[in-house]
């Protein structure tokens, strides 16, 4: 049940671009972005409901393909504050998020 | 702008013993969480509380466990009889009951070392 996130860990220099994707084996209600530095506790991104929509947030934007059970988040020319930890959290209509193992972001200068 | 509390922020207790974890959520939120993660590892669903009752729970859950509203503004999280294993941040949660606007605001957790 828990999604499954891809890559584990990417490493990229100030002002590249990543994407982050999260499938699911089952089908989505909704899907939910975090962010977690290092010993800090997530921090939310954005909520994407079933619909296939797509959100922003500064340079930070994700999309929902419902039918493919997958959700991409796209962080365009990176900043160094964007570094952490992005987990991807999956809700199937109940009222629990599963959340992936996470995919680590690390900016070099 | 409002923000998830937990106290204390770090907690050494000695196996075997109970612990208590408290957060103070958002004073409008209606649904309340608690997740842990251990160190390195990733955020785990623990159990979601609504109107005074728990709503889910994940199988670490276990009777060893539980949740309360004692005054309608403290959420807590109780462990029985700690063990090595338990060793863990805690995070507490809160949402609104809206529908689509049913992001988490976590607080900064509880780090809980057994010793």
């Amino acid at each position: 049940q828990q999604p499954v996130q891809s890559p584990q860990a990417v490493i990229l220099r100030e002002g590249e671009d990543a994407v982050i994707n999260c499938s699911s084996s089952k089908a989505l209600y909704s899907v939910h972005w975090y962010r977690q530095k290092h010993g800090e506790a997530p921090v939310f991104l954005m909520i994407l409901l079933k619909g296939g929509e797509q959100k922003g947030h500064e340079k930070i934007s994700a999309s929902f393909n419902e039918k493919k059970q997958q959700s991409s988040l796209y962080l365009t020319a990176s900043q160094l504050s964007y570094s952490g930890t992005y987990f991807c959290g999956t809700e199937w209509g109940d009222d629990k998020i599963i959340f992936g193992k996470g995919t680590r972001l690390h900016i070099l200068p | 702008e409002p923000e998830v509390t937990q106290t204390p922020s770090h907690q050494v207790t000695q196996m075997g013993q109970e612990v208590i974890l408290r957060c103070v959520p958002i004073s409008n939120h209606l649904y309340f969480y608690w997740y842990r993660q251990i160190l390195g590892q990733k955020v785990e669903f623990l159990v979601s509380f609504y109107n005074n009752e728990i709503s889910e729970k994940s199988e670490i859950f276990d009777d060893q466990f539980s949740v309360e509203r004692p005054d309608g503004s403290n959420f807590t999280l109780k462990i029985r009889s700690t063990k090595l294993e338990d060793s863990a941040m805690y995070f507490c949660a809160s949402s609104e009951a809206l529908l689509g606007a049913r992001d988490r605001f976590f607080g900064q957790g509880t780090r809980l070392t057994v010793v």
